[in-house]
């Protein structure tokens, strides 16, 4: 079957940095998503990887390696308004996106 | 631009008794999606479009109807509503391609629960 595993609950502090981690298996791989969702609004886009390597988006960078079948989001000068859900998606080999249960992340003053 | 609109925001039902979810996006995009997301799990998808006229069965499809009649809407329906219906359901679309993976645009979901 398919499975996308991330941690459930984080916390870290303002200021700090932290690394969320995602794990999958599917069938077939056409790229990994991931996506921020603050309680009770819609999921936002944060970042695509298809090859491996680190990709950095201002404060945000995502890692993916395929052989491994493993990525992070790596989050750097936490503020508060980065509490959220952080989503890890992956697209199968029909292009549909198999979604992880999400980690919630909490930051601390 | 509103981007991808769902209507209505919450509603309550009672068992048996049926509903329509409305999505609307203004952005000419080809594949539109019907998901729930439920505490604790991954949004799973119900129904999805590629076009318009075309509709899918997803992962969750039962209890559960779809039209596209035209490009911009997705209807998503209830028949006859039950507890387990009891979620929140978002509508997402994305740009036309088989050959690259897009990012999905999502609506703000609606909130439904099922007495």
């Amino acid at each position: 079957g398919q499975n996308i595993d991330q941690p459930t609950e984080m916390t870290a502090t303002e200021g700090a940095i932290v690394q969320i981690n995602c794990t999958y298996q599917t069938s077939g791989f056409n790229g990994l998503f991931w996506y921020q969702q603050h309680a009770g609004e819609a999921p936002t886009f944060l970042s695509y990887n298809v090859l491996d390597g680190l990709e950095e988006k201002g404060r945000f960078s995502s890692f993916l390696s395929r052989s491994k079948g493993y990525s992070y989001l790596l989050l750097k000068e936490l503020q508060m308004k980065d509490s959220a859900s952080y989503l890890c998606a992956v697209m199968d080999s029909n292009y549909q996106l198999i979604w992880g249960a999400g980690t919630k992340l909490i930051i601390k003053p | 631009n509103a981007g991808v609109t769902q209507t209505p925001k919450f509603r309550v039902l009672k068992t048996g008794q049926s509903m329509t979810l409305l999505c609307a996006q203004d952005m000419n995009h080809e594949y539109m999606y019907w998901y729930r997301q439920d505490p604790g799990m991954g949004l799973r998808l119900i129904h999805y479009s590629v076009g318009e006229g075309t509709t899918a069965k997803g992962e969750v499809p039962d209890g559960y109807n779809v039209s596209r009649l035209k490009k911009q809407n997705f209807l998503l329906g209830l028949e006859s509503a039950a507890p387990s219906q009891t979620s929140v359901y978002f509508c997402a679309s994305t740009e036309e391609g088989m050959d690259r993976a897009y990012e999905q645009y999502f609506g703000p979901g609606t909130r439904l629960t099922v007495t």
